[in-house]
């Protein structure tokens, strides 16, 4: 079983919204806390968010703050990444990342989705 | 923000040789109260996510070849692999987990020479 499925590739406008999905596989979602992190062509790592899948309790990068939600279903055992106000510069790969939830490592990486920001 | 400077930017090693990756946090990631480092080494090949090979500094992650080791304490930090071989190319990098925002160095790009 691959532990992180996330949604397919998206393509949105600029000023427009965009929702990825990270599904968990297994039972015990609760016990881990999701990251996002995204990477743009040609570029390093950037971290965008977390939440706790146990509670629900965010953290976010002050460069997202106001633009970005991090939501779980815990019954879907799914996270979720809504970006707003999409502009050119959030094409990027974005990927979900798993680990505990009392600490912020990362053991477990999601495939990754292709978001594309042009008009 | 604790910021990661890794360097070099770039690498070039020939096969068997030993390749070092240094990594440098403005602040100490060691956590007192139970005396870890909260920093992980990734390799990331084009086309894939990330890959965890080492966590708190000097932990290699199961299933990670004995080559990779980690070291360092505080704000200093070393990737090292004994033994380059040709799956090792790719870019490598440096995490820290101890505080919000999470940050990463801007990666070092391993080749072969």
């Amino acid at each position: 079983q691959v532990p992180l499925v996330q949604s397919g590739a998206e393509v949105k406008e600029p000023g427009a919204s965009v929702k990825v999905s990270c599904r968990a596989s297994g039972n015990s979602f609760t016990i881990y806390g999701i990251h996002w992190v995204r990477q743009a062509p040609e570029q390093g790592l950037e971290w965008v968010g977390w939440i706790n899948a146990g509670n629900g309790d965010t953290k976010y990068s002050q460069k997202f703050q106001g633009r970005v939600t991090i939501k779980r279903d815990t019954f879907a055992s799914t996270a979720y990444m809504d970006l707003s106000s999409l502009r050119s510069e959030d094409t990027a790969v974005y990927y979900c990342a798993r680990g505990p939830r009392d600490y912020f490592a990362m053991d477990v990486w999601g495939q990754g989705t292709t978001v594309t920001v042009s008009s | 923000d604790i910021v990661m400077t890794q360097s070099p930017d770039s690498l070039a090693v020939s096969l068997g040789e030993r390749a070092t990756i240094n990594c440098k946090s403005s602040q100490s990631v060691l956590y007192s109260s139970n005396n870890k480092n909260y920093l992980t080494w990734y390799q990331q090949k084009p086309g894939q996510p990330p890959k965890v090979l080492i966590h708190w500094a000097s932990t290699r992650e199961s299933g990670v070849p004995d080559r990779f080791s980690g070291s360092g304490s505080g704000t200093d930090f070393t990737l090292t692999i004994s033994s380059l071989q040709a799956e090792d190319v790719a870019v490598y990098y440096c995490q820290q987990y101890y505080s919000i925002p999470i940050t990463f160095g801007q990666g070092t790009r391993l080749e072969i020479k």
